[in-house]
């Protein structure tokens, strides 16, 4: 994997507690983004980051939120967690090249179970 | 809004054979498409990738081709193998978008 490293791998959470799920990458890349992956719906963003403090919302931003303080970390925050946030998240990087966006490098995933 | 599509969600073939993979999408102002694998508990891996100023690349084993004009791009994998099962996606930039994948089963 191109240098990302996402934790916890797995976590059972509580309904109505808060959660972060945190994403640290090794390859200074500019862009990071948070997906959830649920069966059916493929991979959707919830939201992504194109620089430190610089963050935008994806098209399931509802129930997050993010912070990227530093250029290796992009943290995703579930507020107050509900059974309907139990999905796979992923965390993706990339970067501009010469001709423009490349390609998006992907975590390993991080397994979250609201009870 | 940006959406990006499959025509098929399962596909089966025989190892040895040719496989295409399907995608439709909706932005016509995306310029860059990408190909990802996934295999079960894993992440996404980029296969390839193409620019709007081409119609085909070609890669290892796997050629995507692009057409503009219906807004529709596919994936040919050449003699399929099982290793190749797995879920495919196709993505677009704009914000990095993905359909709903593919899954290529491939039997022995």
């Amino acid at each position: 994997d191109a240098g990302i490293t996402q934790s916890p791998r797995h976590k059972v959470t509580e309904t109505g507690t808060p959660v972060t799920l945190r994403c640290h990458q090794t390859e200074n890349h500019r862009y990071m983004y948070w997906y959830r992956q649920d069966p059916g719906h493929g991979l959707r963003l919830i939201h992504y980051s194109y620089g430190v403090k610089d963050t935008d919302k994806g098209e399931v931003s509802d129930g997050y939120s993010v912070s990227r303080s530093k250029t290796e970390d992009f943290l995703l925050t579930l507020e107050s967690a509900t059974s309907s946030q139990t999905s796979v998240y992923f965390c993706a990087i990339s970067e501009s090249g010469r001709q423009g966006a490349t390609e998006a490098f992907f975590g390993q995933g991080t397994r979250l179970t609201v009870v | 809004g940006e959406s990006v599509g499959l025509h098929l969600p399962t596909l089966s073939v025989q190892e040895g054979d040719n496989s295409i993979i399907n995608c439709a999408y909706s932005n016509s102002a995306s310029d860059y498409f990408i190909w990802y694998k996934q295999e079960s508990g894993k992440g996404p891996q980029f296969i390839i990738d193409i620019r709007s100023n081409m119609d085909k690349r070609q890669g290892q084993r796997v050629t995507v081709l692009l057409n503009k004009t219906v807004k529709h791009l596919s994936l040919q994998i050449a003699a399929t193998q099982p290793g190749d099962s797995a879920v495919y996606f196709c993505a677009t930039y704009g914000k990095l978008t993905f359909g709903q994948g593919t899954i290529l089963t491939v039997h022995p």
